[in-house]
């Protein structure tokens, strides 16, 4: 089957810094590419995606781009806030009968003052 | 901005008692979804539904769990029998289209703890 790869956290950044988690997949085909992230004690989130070959996908200063050639998504923000500390899930939509999404681990980030 | 909702938060079971997470998707949504995270691992696909009948499901997603659709507004996932590995972060989930470009918006989650 599928599977995704992510950077392991924990990740610990000071506010302002700049964020890379890392993700890369492993599919048939072309599929829809989005990260979920889960606040504490929340659920899944959408955060972002991308359906399609150097698609941007963005939101709340998060961005990331669809790379064919690399099966790579990585999540990238230029200045963290305390606020973004969470899990972040990459997960490609992927076919088997029906779509289902495929996650990573997972990636917690703590944004510290 | 609407949203699933997921009762209850939290649900203690000892083992061999059925259990029925419920979920309420968003309402225009015809395309449902049940993920489960056990502590410390992936979020993992059991079960997708549409039209009143399951679409696929895992290999996790076997007789001892069952899903519904009892009314209109309800999907339900009920585990027959629960076991002490059933201890998870149950997801509900539902999306408009079922398309290869379509979001799967998530509930809060159900929290199973088999004792």
């Amino acid at each position: 089957g599928n599977s995704v790869t992510q950077m392991e956290g924990p990740v610990t950044l000071s506010e302002e810094a700049f964020l890379t988690i890392n993700c890369t997949y492993t599919a048939t085909g072309y599929p829809s590419l989005f990260w979920y992230v889960q606040y504490p004690g929340e659920g899944l989130q959408l955060l972002l995606k991308a359906t399609k070959a150097d698609d941007k996908g963005s939101n709340k200063g998060f961005e990331a781009t669809y790379r064919k050639e690399t099966t790579s998504f990585h999540l990238e923000k230029g200045s963290v806030q305390v606020s973004d500390s969470a899990v972040y899930f990459c997960a490609p939509l992927e076919r088997a009968g029906s779509y289902q999404l495929t996650f990573g681990k997972g990636t917690k980030l703590s944004v510290i003052p | 901005e609407p949203e699933v909702t997921q009762t209850p938060s939290h649900q203690v079971t000892q083992m061999g008692q059925e259990v029925i997470l419920r979920c309420v998707p968003i309402s225009n949504h015809l395309y449902f979804y049940w993920y489960r995270q056990i502590l410390g691992q992936k979020v993992e696909f059991l079960v997708s539904f549409y039209n009143n009948e399951i679409s696929e499901k895992s290999e996790i997603f076997d007789d001892q769990f069952s899903v519904e659709r009892p009314d209109g507004s309800n999907f339900t996932l009920k585990i027959r029998s629960t076991k002490l590995e059933d201890s998870a972060m149950y997801f509900c989930a539902s999306s408009s289209t079922g398309t290869s470009t379509d979001t799967q918006y998530f509930g809060p989650g159900t929290r199973l703890t088999v004792l």
